[in-house]
């Protein structure tokens, strides 16, 4: 039963590409979510999807960034035009439905470098 | 715009049990405290969960206070390799359903 699986693990992009970010979720799994790393700090939450849903993107950066759950396929984190202050890991995590009694499983990251 | 707090850091013997704190005095009658942590950068492991009763699980165990404003987590016999950030989040149950990070507890078990 394979984990949350994150890829590209890293990803370099030059200031104004675009970084797509893949997250597929678990097996049974149809609840996503999407955090943010930067150097030396903590995880903040970005945003939350149900398969073809957004949830709640109230962590989302207002421009650049969006964020889909298809029905088939991964949970994909785009970013425009990205500028070296995007530089961090990002981390999706899933789980089985909603409800706070239930866990929610980390991928490993994808660690997304701006030059 | 985490409802915890734990101490920034501790320290740990190799082979003794690591009690790691947290507060959580506005949690609600619906919220579950849970526990992550994330060693270096990798991504942040499930360890334990729990709503009122303690719970325990092949990693660690889970004490809830009976007013549950706070709980602990109880790593029986700490490794070099439970070496890493520990995290203690209130997830509410009808919430939007994200999990708010804090700073967590740097645990540094030392030989």
């Amino acid at each position: 039963n394979a984990g949350v699986m994150q890829n590209p693990r890293h990803l370099v992009r030059r200031r104004g590409q675009e970084a797509r970010l893949r997250c597929s979720p678990m097996k049974g799994h149809s609840h996503v979510y999407w955090y943010r790393q930067l150097p030396e700090e903590g995880l903040k939450f970005m945003v939350y999807l149900q398969k073809e849903n957004i949830i709640d993107e109230s962590g989302m950066p207002k421009e650049r960034f969006s964020a889909e759950f298809p029905k088939e396929g991964p949970s994909i984190l785009r970013i425009q035009q990205v500028v070296r202050g995007d530089s961090a890991a990002y981390f999706c995590a899933s789980s089985r439905r909603q409800g706070a009694d239930t866990e929610a499983f980390f991928g490993q990251g994808t660690r997304l470098t701006v030059v | 715009d985490a409802k915890t707090t734990q101490p920034t850091s501790m320290d740990c013997a190799e082979g003794r049990a690591a009690n790691l704190p947290c507060n959580h005095s506005t949690i609600s009658g619906n919220e579950y405290v849970y526990w992550y942590r994330q060693i270096h950068s990798q991504g942040p492991q499930y360890i334990i969960h729990g709503l009122k009763n303690n719970e325990t699980n092949e990693m660690a165990s889970l004490i809830i206070t009976e007013d549950r404003k706070s709980s602990t987590l109880i790593l029986p016999h700490a490794t070099l390799r439970d070496t890493a950030v520990y995290y203690c989040i209130v997830r509410a149950a009808y919430n939007n359903n994200d999990m708010r990070f804090g700073a967590g507890t740097r645990l540094t078990v030392k030989p």
